[in-house]
């Protein structure tokens, strides 16, 4: 199957500072990327959809300008967390489709966020 | 899309076989049936997915009822590996896909 990377898969970082994930497909051209937090114990939440070459769009709740996304190209997709506080320590997981591979999804590893 | 109903949790014996229950009975006619699952600390894992047919792939077996408001995915021979939480999702297509997840069920394979 297709493969999702992350980078990088754990992260520590201060209170107030911000924070890039990388999300890339490997071995195919992804049309359509997005991106999940999971907190202990619960289920993933969508925090939001891209397409390469335009505007993300956001599900109700996510500050978007807390939460950049870029998917300047059809294998890379950005998440920044901006001014991260304790409460945005979380497992972020995206995931991709596209391609000869569009029935299904695949995600990445997730990236562990610890903000201190 | 319309919600699906699972167990919290089940529990199997390694090397037999694993029935995990969906309930969808607000399944519309073009929603897909997509199971998922999440091993500990990693990403979602896609399994198996079916419309109208029962369908068979290498790592499971999709049971969908005559109705489409109920579907089973099967384990044929569990394994300790698989031992993950099990996502039921239904959608609709279309450009967005986007997938909302449930609880899922948590399954345990007991040595």
């Amino acid at each position: 199957g297709a493969v999702v990377s992350q980078h990088p898969s754990r992260v520590i970082c201060k209170s107030g500072t911000s924070v890039k994930i990388e999300c890339r497909s490997l071995d195919f051209q992804a049309t359509t990327m997005f991106w999940y937090r999971q907190f202990p114990k619960k289920s993933l939440m969508l925090m939001a959809t891209s397409n390469e070459g335009s505007k993300a769009t956001y599900e109700q709740g996510v500050e978007k300008d807390k939460f950049l996304i870029n998917h300047a190209s059809l294998t890379l997709s950005t998440l920044t967390v901006t001014s991260a506080h304790p409460e945005d320590s979380s497992f972020y997981i995206c995931s991709a489709r596209g391609g000869s591979y569009s029935y299904e999804q695949y995600f990445g590893p997730g990236t562990r966020l610890t903000v201190t | 899309d319309a919600k699906t109903t699972q167990p919290n949790s089940m529990e199997s014996n390694e090397e037999e076989p694993v029935h995990l229950p969906c309930n969808h009975s607000t399944i519309s006619g073009t929603d897909y049936i997509h199971w998922y699952r999440q091993l500990p600390s990693q990403g979602p894992e896609y399994v198996i997915h079916g419309l109208t047919s029962n369908v068979n792939n290498r790592m499971a077996s999709l049971a969908i009822a005559e109705d489409r408001k109920s579907s089973t995915l099967i384990l044929h021979r569990a394994t300790l590996r698989d031992a993950a939480v099990y996502y039921c999702i239904l959608h609709s297509g279309g450009s967005n896909y986007k997938l909302t997840f449930g609880k899922g069920t948590l399954l345990t394979v007991n040595p």
